[in-house]
């Protein structure tokens, strides 16, 4: 089983608010992911990470940006929140030598 | 991005009946994952893949990797209330790509019918 943590599970802010999605995992994986998805649809990958200091964006543009400063720790930061922000975050890990990702719980983000 | 082709998009079932999905793709795939997402939960895996022809069970789930390597399915025997839910694939591309190639399908919609 992963151990995988995401924070808050739900989120409802205003618009122009500044906000940190937190991600931890405890299995010393290398590779940690963000996802978007909108209720009932498709993943989409918005960013991606090898290891410390390395940072990617993924296939779908982004307003947010993430860091890795720690292996086990990768927060994701919208600087100012807008409606079209609203929608579900996940966070991913998988090992170096691995292909399997394991997902967090998500966090629901709605800006209103 | 490639494209994983996932069928049927939504299922309407009745509990007890079995359920058969699948993945196809124009593009080869050396690793195939079959993952189960819960209302308001992270997708959970449920199968991978590794070899082309590779039939895998865990549990009432069967999955397979076809032999082209460019598709695979997932049955479901004897549906349970509990398999409710949004069922991914993943494929990882012959060819690499960024973020380890993982391509994800769009989901297949189980909705078991009382």
């Amino acid at each position: 089983e992963a151990d995988i943590y995401q924070t808050p599970r739900y989120l409802v802010i205003g618009t122009g608010k500044k906000i940190t999605l937190e991600c931890s995992q405890t299995m010393g994986h290398d590779k940690m992911y963000w996802y978007q998805q909108d209720p009932g649809m498709e993943l989409h990958l918005i960013h991606y990470s090898y290891g410390v200091n390395s940072t990617e964006k993924g296939d779908l543009s982004s307003e947010s940006t993430v860091s890795r400063i720690r292996t086990e720790h990768f927060p994701l930061t919208l600087e100012s929140a807008r409606p079209s922000h609203t929608s579900q975050y996940l966070c991913a890990s998988s090992a170096g030598t691995g292909f399997v990702q394991y997902f967090g719980p998500g966090t629901r983000l709605t800006v209103t | 991005g490639q494209q994983l082709n996932q069928s049927p998009q939504s299922m309407f079932i009745q509990e007890g009946e079995d359920v058969s999905m699948n993945c196809t793709s124009s593009s080869i795939f050396n690793t195939w994952l079959w993952y189960k997402q819960d209302p308001g939960e992270g997708p959970v895996l449920l199968i991978a893949l590794y070899k082309a022809g590779e039939l895998t069970s865990n549990g009432r789930l069967t999955a397979q990797f076809g032999i082209t390597r460019k598709d695979s399915f997932l049955n479901i025997s004897a549906s349970i209330p509990s398999d409710v839910g949004i069922y991914f694939c993943a494929g990882l591309l012959l060819s690499g790509g960024g973020a380890d190639g993982l391509t994800f399908g769009k989901g297949t919609h189980l909705i078991i019918q009382p």
